[in-house]
């Protein structure tokens, strides 16, 4: 039982260009979570899911894309990268009934 | 939008002091409370949680308690010890949105 898993751990872009972070669970949990981390700062939502094919923007959407075909993976998609877009991002999951976010270990992301 | 916010930001405390931390939430339909805990380059991890049903938990050293009139909620942590210091995040879930939002973070330092 792997929990949620986050590739890559670490990446550098340089402006303009465009990735895909990667977030899978196996916990067979309904919601799925993308939060940035800036230095120093606390956890911003970017994106949700309640479930399969069901998305919603979180409180800074800008500059990102979601999509959750599967039940196991919520890819977080970044266009035409930014240095403001340089942070942590960290990926979560939880059941709709307990509530208990776990979270993967992130992915440390350099624009440049 | 659900907003929370969470006081100090800052918090150094004498080891085997008590800390408290203090949030408040903005929308009255949240109803799950977690509390995270970061220790410096690592992955947030749950460390209590309440419901809007419960006035209060307590889990060894630590506990929440949940002011729903007032729409406030605290972490008490009791005989601090050196391995407490982190950052701590309160969060809050449900109503219409279901999302999870965090508020900006506690820094606590427990001196020995």
């Amino acid at each position: 039982n792997a929990g949620v898993t986050q590739t890559p751990k670490f990446r550098i872009l340089k402006i303009g260009q465009s990735m895909t972070l990667q977030c899978a669970q196996d916990m067979n949990h309904n919601y799925m979570y993308w939060y940035r981390q800036d230095p120093g700062m606390g956890l911003k939502l970017i994106y949700y899911s309640v479930g399969a094919g069901i998305t919603d923007k979180g409180e800074v959407p800008n500059g990102y894309n979601v999509s959750r075909s599967t039940t196991e993976d919520f890819p977080l998609r970044l266009e035409l990268a930014a240095p403001s877009q340089t942070s942590v991002y960290f990926c979560a999951s939880s059941r709709v009934d307990l509530g208990q976010a776990h979270f993967g270990n992130g992915t440390r992301l350099t624009v440049t | 939008g659900e907003n929370v916010e969470q006081h100090p930001s800052t918090l150094s405390v004498q080891e085997g002091d008590s800390a408290v931390i203090k949030c408040t939430y903005s929308d009255s339909a949240s109803n799950y409370f977690p509390w995270y805990k970061q220790e410096l380059g690592k992955r947030p991890q749950l460390i209590i949680d309440i419901r809007s049903n419960v006035g209060e938990k307590k889990d060894q050293r630590i506990a929440v308690t949940l002011n729903k009139t007032a729409k406030h909620f605290s972490l008490h942590i009791t005989e601090t010890q050196p391995e407490d210091s982190a950052v701590y995040f309160c969060a809050g879930a449900g109503g219409a949105t279901n999302k999870l939002i965090f508020g900006t973070g506690t820094l606590l330092a427990v001196q020995p």
